[in-house]
Formats: C-alpha cells, sequence, structure tokens
C-alpha cells in the first residue's frame, strides 16, 4: 500500500539550530512530493512541493527539500531555525494516476527561544 | 473565491445525529479532498472529487458516511448517526491539478466536530 513515513514525531531544537526532517514514501512511480506547515490552530500552508527537475527545491520561510529518488525520500532542511518555526510539519505524495494526497504522520517541531 | 471555505467552523452533536459539512472550493480548481484530523498529528484520507465524479472513495467508511459535490453547489460530508470516534477536525481542500507544476492541495480552516 502507498504510505508515507516521518521519522521524527516530536523534535526540540534551540534558535538558530539547524533542522533537518525525514520523509520517506512507498511508491514506485511518479509523484508529486510536498512539504506542509500547520501552525497552532491554524489550518495546513504550504511550504514547498516537487514534481520535476531540480531535485533541490526552495519553498518558503527558508525551508528546502531534496528529493531523492533512489531513497524514495524528500527531507526537508532549514539551516537556522527560529522560534516562530515552533509547528507541525506534514510530509505529503500524491502518487501518479491517484486522486488523494498521502500525508505522513507529522512531526511536532518545537523552538526553544 | 480565492480560499477554501469550510462551514461551520464548530458542530455539536448528540451522538445518533446527523452532522453535514460544507467545502466551497477555490473557483476553477476542480479537485477537491476531504481528510480527518482526530489525533493532532494524523490526517486520514477520506474522498476525492473531480469536479461532481467521485475520484477515489477509498478512505470512505461506508456505513454511515457520504459525500457529495454538485454543480453551483458547496462540496459537503454528511455522517449519519455520529459517534463518539466522529470527533475530530474535519479538513477540505482544493486543487486545479493532480500532477505537474499547478498541482496544491489548499486547504480549508476546517471544521471540529465534537460529539457528545
Amino acid at each position: 500500500a502507498q504510505s508515507v513515513s516521518q521519522h521524527n514525531h516530536h523534535v526540540i531544537l534551540s534558535e538558530a539550530a539547524s533542522l533537518e526532517l525525514g520523509c520517506n514514501y512507498s511508491y514506485g512511480g511518479t509523484v508529486n512530493l510536498f512539504w506542509y506547515v500547520q501552525y497552532p490552530g491554524q489550518h495546513l500552508q504550504l511550504l514547498l512541493k516537487y514534481f520535476s527537475g531540480d531535485p533541490l527545491v526552495k519553498g518558503i520561510k527558508g525551508f528546502e527539500a531534496e528529493f531523492i529518488k533512489s531513497k524514495f525520500s524528500f527531507n526537508l532542511r532549514k539551516p537556522s531555525v527560529q522560534w516562530s518555526d515552533t509547528a507541525e510539519y506534514f510530509c505529503a505524495v500524491i502518487p501518479s494516476n491517484t486522486g488523494k494526497l498521502i500525508f505522513g504522520q507529522g512531526t511536532t517541531l518545537q523552538v526553544k527561544p | 473565491g480565492e480560499e477554501v471555505a469550510q462551514t461551520p467552523k464548530h458542530l455539536v452533536r448528540g451522538e445518533g445525529q446527523k452532522a453535514k459539512l460544507y467545502c466551497a472550493p477555490i473557483k476553477g480548481h476542480s479537485y477537491v479532498f476531504w481528510y480527518q484530523q482526530v489525533l493532532k498529528n494524523e490526517f486520514k484520507f477520506l474522498i476525492s472529487f473531480q469536479n461532481e465524479n467521485v475520484f477515489d472513495e477509498t478512505g470512505m467508511p461506508k456505513e454511515r458516511f457520504s459525500a457529495k459535490c454538485l454543480p453551483n453547489s458547496p462540496c459537503s460530508l454528511e455522517i449519519q448517526a455520529t459517534k463518539l470516534e466522529d470527533s475530530a477536525v474535519y479538513f477540505c481542500a482544493s486543487s486545479q491539478s493532480l500532477q505537474g507544476g499547478v498541482t496544491e492541495a489548499f486547504f480549508g480552516q476546517g471544521t471540529r466536530l465534537t460529539v457528545v
């Protein structure tokens, strides 16, 4: 079955620390890949997306992600986190020829000032 | 409109009552998705539509849940005979496409359903 796995469930960092959140998916075909963020009490917002081309994609607020096809991975990175990055982060995939966006379990990021 | 509009924001139902949630997708978007978020960290896919046609309903509980997207009307998600376990935030999203560069699912603010 198609699935998305996020390795880190809860991450605690100090401000200015670097961030990397892991995401792996299980699907052998073409996929569109996404990272969403959910700030406390708010709805999901798109951070970045990948559908083709340069596997290193840059998103909003200094986030970037790298698609590594051979590893079925799409890890999210940020060189220096801020307190305002405290939120839930979700990796998601739309496998080709399907009608659904499949989410990972989410990662809670807590940034200490 | 320029955003996905979900109504109501909050809904409280007694066990066994019916609950109906609405979603107006962004104008021009062909795809609508419904998700259930029970725990803070889990989005369960329920159903998707391509215009008014069901596109993928592999996540829908068959017995009590139904959904529609009719022309010129908001999409709806209906739960017959609600149970305590249906308490969750239900999110709707819409997308212009499912593949390629224009693919992006825009999410609504959600409807918090509380079954008491």
